[in-house]
């Protein structure tokens, strides 16, 4: 069956410190990944994706993702945390099964990020 | 940069009737939107593929005539929930792109249903 998980309900880090925010993933075949974020009071927004192509994805404020496939994996990194990263983090695998695409999201992460 | 507005920002249906929620874009030519809808303690949901000038495709496990989805222009998709019951009260946030496998997805600012 398909789904996703993100181990860490929070990640706590330190300004300028790397972040990592974890995501694994199960699906019969190819997956999507993505990765959204929703600050408070300002929405869902789109970080980025992988399709195909380049394992390593570069999307937008600085993140980056890489796409482990023997792992099954998909962590969202920034080199160097800012107190403005302070968001809820999701990851989502999309994927064709029997009844055709169905796209799943992980329960969230929540990051801090301390000045 | 890409916008989209979503409209109503909050609703409030009794049980038995119809709401419809806007999604647009306001720059840009949105060839495909995404219905999605955001449970308590955070959950997200795909609900449905909204595509102009055919029909929506939906998510496994999402009822197609419960959630009717029109995307009539480029610019313009809407979501009706039809027979509103208190379970479907919920946050729907509508995002979208202009079609391209490398674009970004822009997100509306999500539309808060409660349904009494």
């Amino acid at each position: 069956a398909q789904s996703v998980a993100q181990p860490e309900d929070q990640v706590n880090v330190a300004e300028g410190n790397p972040l990592t925010v974890k995501c694994t993933y199960s699906v019969s075949g190819n997956p999507y990944l993505f990765w959204y974020v929703q600050y408070p009071n300002r929405g869902l927004q789109f970080l980025l994706k992988y399709i195909t192509g380049d394992n390593l994805v570069k999307g937008s404020y600085g993140f980056e993702a890489e796409f482990n496939k023997s792992q099954t994996s998909f962590h969202l990194k920034k080199p160097s945390a800012l107190v403005s990263d302070s968001a809820l983090y999701f990851c989502a695998v999309r994927a064709r099964n029997t009844g055709g695409f169905k796209t799943i999201f992980g329960a969230g992460t929540r990051l801090f990020v301390k000045a | 940069g890409a916008v989209v507005s979503q409209h109503p920002s909050r609703v409030i249906c009794k049980s038995g009737t119809s709401v419809k929620i806007e999604c647009r874009s306001l720059d840009f030519q949105a060839t495909t939107m995404f219905w999605y809808r955001q449970f308590p303690k955070q959950s997200l949901m795909l609900m449905a593929t909204s595509n102009e000038g055919s029909k929506a495709t939906y998510e496994q496990g999402v009822e197609k005539d419960k959630f009717l989805i029109n995307h009539a222009s480029l610019t313009l998709s809407t979501l009706t929930v039809t027979s509103a019951h208190p379970e479907d009260s919920s946050f729907y946030i509508c995002s979208a792109n202009q079609g391209l496998v490398q674009d970004g997805y822009t997100f509306g600012s999500g539309t808060r249903l409660t349904v009494v």
